[in-house]
């Protein structure tokens, strides 16, 4: 199994563009979520979704976008890139069982000038 | 709402030392998870052991060892016999128990250095 996979690693956008990062999981977890990562901080949940075609707001959803067409994929969508949008974006998944455990990706860098 | 607090942002050790890292949370559920992750250079988030609340005893793993004060709400990791390769962030988080979303709160981390 690959886990949970992350693409790009690192990406620079400019102000007010767009992009997407995907996130892959291969382990048939319902839960899926997006977290960012800024410098000395702890990670904060963006969106999370409990299986496909559900997903909701974290605690920092403001200039963000999921979908969940499928159990594997969980993209992020920002629309609008701004500055304080820099951070470092870690996917994860986990069984949703409550069992806890929750397996996260490699992360994605983005830096927005 | 729950919170998680580490009160020390960086330390450092020599290797083969032991160490440990605090954590205390706020919360007024009787039943959670709580957690220990390490985010070495390559930030790849790895979970080091987890603790169920409900369960008296300490969670340990290898050299990883937690002491889980229920009543202090407090659980800080113990790492013995330290290793160049434990220099990493350390996060503690919490989360709900048959909580339905799993969502996972995590403190701002300890940098911990290991020194040769």
């Amino acid at each position: 199994n690959a886990g949970v996979t992350q693409t790009p690693k690192f990406r620079i956008l400019k102000i007010g563009q767009s992009m997407t990062l995907q996130c892959t999981q291969d382990m048939n977890h319902n839960y899926m979520y997006w977290y960012r990562q800024d410098p000395g901080m702890g990670l904060k949940l963006i969106y999370y979704s409990v299986g496909a075609g559900i997903t909701d707001k974290g605690e920092v959803p403001n200039g963000y976008n999921v979908s969940r067409s499928t159990t594997e994929d969980f993209p992020l969508r920002l629309e609008l890139a701004a500055p304080s949008q820099t951070s470092v974006y870690f996917c994860a998944s986990s069984y949703g069982d409550s069992a806890g455990t929750q397996y996260f990706g490699p992360g994605t860098r983005l830096l927005v000038l | 709402a729950q919170t998680v607090t580490q009160s020390q942002p960086e330390m450092s050790v020599q290797e083969a030392e032991t160490v440990t890292l605090s954590c205390t949370y706020d919360t007024s559920e009787s039943n959670y998870y709580l957690f220990w992750y390490k985010q070495p250079p390559s930030r790849q988030m790895i979970l080091v052991i987890r603790q169920e609340a409900y369960k008296q005893q300490n969670a340990t793993e290898n050299r990883f060892s937690v002491n889980f004060q229920k009543a202090a709400k407090s659980f800080s990791l113990k790492i013995s016999d330290s290793q160049l390769g434990d220099t990493a962030m350390y996060f503690c988080a919490f989360m709900k128990l048959m909580n339905r979303d799993d969502k996972i709160i995590f403190g701002k981390g300890t940098r911990l250095h290991i020194l040769p």
